[in-house]
Order: structure tokens, then C-alpha cells, then sequence
């Protein structure tokens, strides 16, 4: 199975900053990789999918990076509307596997 | 607008039985994979089960594998989860969710599933 690492687990940041979260996979998954927003009481968003591709409807401030096994999903200009969790999903194979999410947080 | 929205959840206990159901609208259903994803408490997301758009295939994770059987009526525009001798660490919440490629475009808002004597 291909075990994606996410880090960090937590981050803080103030409105207007950038940020970045790395995920890691445990062997080449090429750029099948997608990036989730999860926010309390909301469905789950996806943002990103094939590593750097945006999905309609997904702020430009949003972008996404990275192949093989190395990914970086970044956030510049923060809005306070993005203060959530994040997660990294790979799509190479079976078993579809999840990162562990980082919580970004209001610094 | 798509929308996703599971029901069937609630208290089982160790070892019985439960099936959730997810009603799909706003797409055509029978043209997309469907799956569930599950999240324990405090935990990250976990891949369930997966079902083509026949129903022909099913693909699942070792944790539920012989346990679990995920299904779909295209009539009914529904998917359908059957869980069968759950576990304490089955508890979690279970998302519908509709497949793009391999990744997921959309999610519903969950249900809850708390298995416990």
C-alpha cells in the first residue's frame, strides 16, 4: 500500500500569509494526487487533483505542486475562510489512501 | 446542483449488522463510480469501497473486505453500503462520495456510525 505523509499536523498562520503543506508518498505515484478541504458542518471540498490542477470553483490562491513523491499544496493571501483541515489523497493504485491531515489555525 | 445524502446510520452493536444508504441527485448517478469514505473520531479520512457504474466491480481496503458489500440501484439513484459484523473501530462517520477518476468531486455530509455493547 502506498502510505501518504502529511506534514505538519498543525499550522498557524494570520490572514494574509502564505503557507504550505507537504505530503510525501512512500513510492512514485506520479502526479495522481488530489488535495480536500474539510470544514465542520460542510461536505468535503476538493481543491486540487493531478497534483497541480484546480477545480472549478477553487480560488486562485490556491495551488498545488510536485510529482513522484513529493507534493505541496500552497496557500497565499490567506482568507479567514481558510482556516481548516487539510488532506492529500493518492489515486495511484489501490487502496486509495489519505494523508492525515494538518489543521491549519488562526495564529 | 449535486447532492449526496446518507442515511442509515445510528448505535449497533459489536458483531451485528448495518446498511447505509446514500441518495444521489442533481447527475446522472449511473454514469459515475460512487464510494464510501469513512473517518473515525478524531482520525483522517479512510477509502471504504468503491462500485463501478454497473455494479459489476467493487473494490475495497483489507479492513472491510468480506465484511462490507457496497452496492447501487441506478434506478433509484442510490448507493448502498451493507456492513456486516462490525467492530468497535468500524465506528466513524461514513461520507458518499462521487468518484472523478480515482479522487472525489463530491461528498455528502456524512452519518454517523457508533458500534458499541
Amino acid at each position: 500500500d502506498v502510505q501518504m505523509t502529511q506534514s505538519p499536523s498543525y499550522l498557524a498562520a494570520s490572514p494574509g500569509e502564505s503557507v504550505s503543506i507537504s505530503c510525501k508518498a512512500s513510492k512514485s505515484i506520479s502526479t495522481y494526487l488530489a488535495w480536500y478541504q474539510e470544514k465542520p458542518g460542510k461536505a468535503n471540498k476538493l481543491l486540487i487533483y493531478s497534483g497541480s490542477t484546480l477545480q472549478s470553483g477553487t480560488p486562485s490562491r490556491f495551488s498545488g505542486s510536485g510529482s513522484g513523491t513529493d507534493f505541496t499544496l500552497t496557500i497565499r493571501s490567506l482568507e479567514p475562510e481558510d482556516f481548516t483541515v487539510y488532506y492529500c489523497q493518492h489515486y495511484n493504485e489501490y487502496p486509495l489512501t489519505f494523508g492525515s491531515g494538518t489543521k491549519l489555525e488562526i495564529k | 446542483e449535486v447532492q449526496l445524502v446518507e442515511s442509515g446510520g445510528g448505535l449497533v452493536q459489536p458483531g451485528r449488522s448495518l446498511k447505509l444508504s446514500c441518495a444521489a441527485s442533481g447527475f446522472t448517478f449511473s454514469n459515475y463510480y460512487m464510494a464510501w469514505v469513512r473517518q473515525a473520531p478524531k482520525k483522517g479520512l479512510e477509502w471504504v469501497a468503491t462500485i463501478s457504474t454497473s455494479g459489476s466491480r467493487t473494490y475495497y481496503p483489507d479492513s472491510v473486505k468480506g465484511r462490507f458489500t457496497i452496492s447501487r440501484d441506478n434506478a433509484k439513484s442510490s448507493l448502498y453500503l451493507q456492513m456486516n459484523s462490525l467492530k468497535s473501530e468500524d465506528t466513524a462517520t461514513y461520507y458518499c462520495a462521487r468518484h472523478k477518476d480515482w479522487y472525489f468531486d463530491f461528498w455528502g455530509p456524512g452519518t454517523m456510525v457508533t458500534v458499541s455493547s
